[in-house]
């Protein structure tokens, strides 16, 4: 069965250093796979999408994922940890050849700090 | 555009009362879902429509149903309403991509139920 994992359900940067959010995914067949945000009291947005084109993608804020087939891995990075860059981030996987569903992982909390 | 919107924002139910969530979208998505958030668990699928007319069952479907008679909404139903059905609940969007797959989903802001 197709799965996704978060490493780490709270992550916590100072402000002006890298972010790293970790997302493993288990698939038998080529995935899509995305990256959403929450903020709080909001629903979710989408940050970047891996579509089997460039395994680098990047996404919106300054965000970019590289998806890694050998590791079965779609981490997410920033440079530079802003402020308002606390939320809760969400990998997804669509896997299925005809997909009708999206399997997402549990979230990571990311706080940053002064 | 609106996007997906979702009708109400909050609510309190008592224990056995019954309700209805509506999610509305005006991108002409073929595919609609229902997810519940709840603390550590990411979100779980609750039923989800290919089309008007048609539903299925998600990873939590115990306890809801739904109902897609148009294709611009998706409507989510609580007959009798439990203390662990406490949650947000987001409504999602999607359209078909060449090949079968769909695209990413848009979300609604949530509806945020209190069961007492």
């Amino acid at each position: 069965a197709q799965s996704v994992t978060q490493l780490g359900s709270h992550v916590s940067v100072s402000e002006g250093a890298l972010v790293l959010l970790r997302c493993n995914y288990s698939s038998s067949v080529p995935p899509y796979l995305f990256w959403y945000v929450q903020y709080p009291n909001q629903g979710l947005q989408l940050l970047l999408k891996y579509t089997s084109a460039a395994t680098l993608v990047k996404g919106i804020n300054g965000f970019e994922a590289e998806f890694k087939k050998s590791e079965t891995s779609f981490h997410l990075t920033k440079p530079s940890a802003h402020m308002s860059d606390a939320a809760e981030y969400f990998c997804a996987v669509s896997p299925y050849s005809s997909a009708s569903k999206i399997i997402f992982g549990s979230g990571t909390r990311l706080s940053i700090r002064p | 555009n609106a996007g997906v919107t979702q009708t109400p924002k909050f609510r309190v139910l008592k224990t056995g009362q019954s309700m209805t969530l509506l999610c509305a979208q005006d991108m002409n998505h073929e595919y609609m879902y229902w997810y519940r958030q709840d603390p550590g668990m990411g979100l779980r699928l609750i039923h989800y429509s290919v089309g008007e007319g048609t539903t299925a069952k998600g990873e939590v479907p115990d306890g809801y149903n739904v109902s897609r008679l148009k294709k611009q909404n998706f409507l989510l139903g609580l007959e009798s309403a439990a203390p662990s059905q406490t949650s947000v609940y987001f409504c999602a969007s999607t359209s078909v991509l060449a090949g079968g797959k769909s695209n990413e989903q848009y979300f609604g802001p949530g509806t945020r139920l209190t069961v007492t």
